[in-house]
């Protein structure tokens, strides 16, 4: 069935240092790919998506790549901060299914 | 402000006991989704709705039945609640047919006992 995989489940970084998070999907008719933020005790919130017919998208500190032939997808943050600590889900479109398959999360600890 | 939100936000509960959770939302949407989070495991789908006649099973639908009762309210009922059904819940609505943002709720806290 439809799958989408996220690594790491874990992620520390120093603040300032950039931090990467990957995902892979299985469905190759996917064409959208939102990223969501959940802070503790919240729920979670779109932060950047990106459609199939582009590559890259940026939005301030964060950008999203796509490769389609690969079906990886990523998300990264530059010069991260204290407030970008939380759980990050990646999620990929299933048009045959008319639904959203979610990554298992990466939680992001920054450290001051 | 259209906003998603959810009743109750915590419950406790007994196996054996049914529970609904309700879900409703002033953003317009026709389509609507009911989530399981549990730690590792990220947001599992366990059903959703396109409008008011339409009801489709996710991937985890086994122990929980949905009802739409209208465009702007969609419940999920436990019909038995057991232990594992301990989680945190989340409903979620979308506006385009063909993907878009999920506005998700504040989350239902379920702990049965």
């Amino acid at each position: 069935g439809e799958n989408v995989e996220q690594h790491p489940s874990t992620l520390s970084v120093q603040e300032g240092d950039s931090a990467v998070i990957k995902c892979t999907y299985s469905d190759s008719a996917s064409n959208y790919f939102p990223w969501y933020k959940q802070e503790l005790g919240k729920r979670p919130q779109l932060i950047i998506d990106i459609r199939s017919n582009v590559g890259e998208k940026k939005d301030q500190r964060i950008a999203v790549t796509l490769n389609k032939t690969a079906k990886h997808f990523s998300l990264h943050i530059t010069e991260t901060q204290p407030e970008d600590s939380a759980v990050y889900f990646c999620a990929a479109w299933v048009p045959g299914g008319f639904k959203t398959i979610f990554g298992a999360g990466t939680r992001l600890f920054v450290k001051a | 402000d259209a906003d998603v939100t959810q009743t109750p936000r915590n419950r406790i509960t007994k196996t054996g006991k049914r529970i609904m959770l309700e879900c409703s939302q002033t953003k317009g949407h026709d389509r609507m989704y009911w989530y399981r989070q549990d730690p590792g495991l990220g947001l599992r789908l366990i059903y959703y709705s396109f409008d008011v006649k339409d009801i489709n099973k996710g991937e985890i639908s086994d122990g929980y039945s949905v009802s739409r009762q209208a465009q702007a309210k969609f419940s999920l009922s436990l019909e038995s609640a057991i232990p594992n059904q301990t989680a945190l819940y989340f409903c979620a609505t979308s506006g385009f047919a063909g993907g878009d943002t999920q506005y998700f709720g504040p989350g239902t806290r379920l702990t049965v006992l």
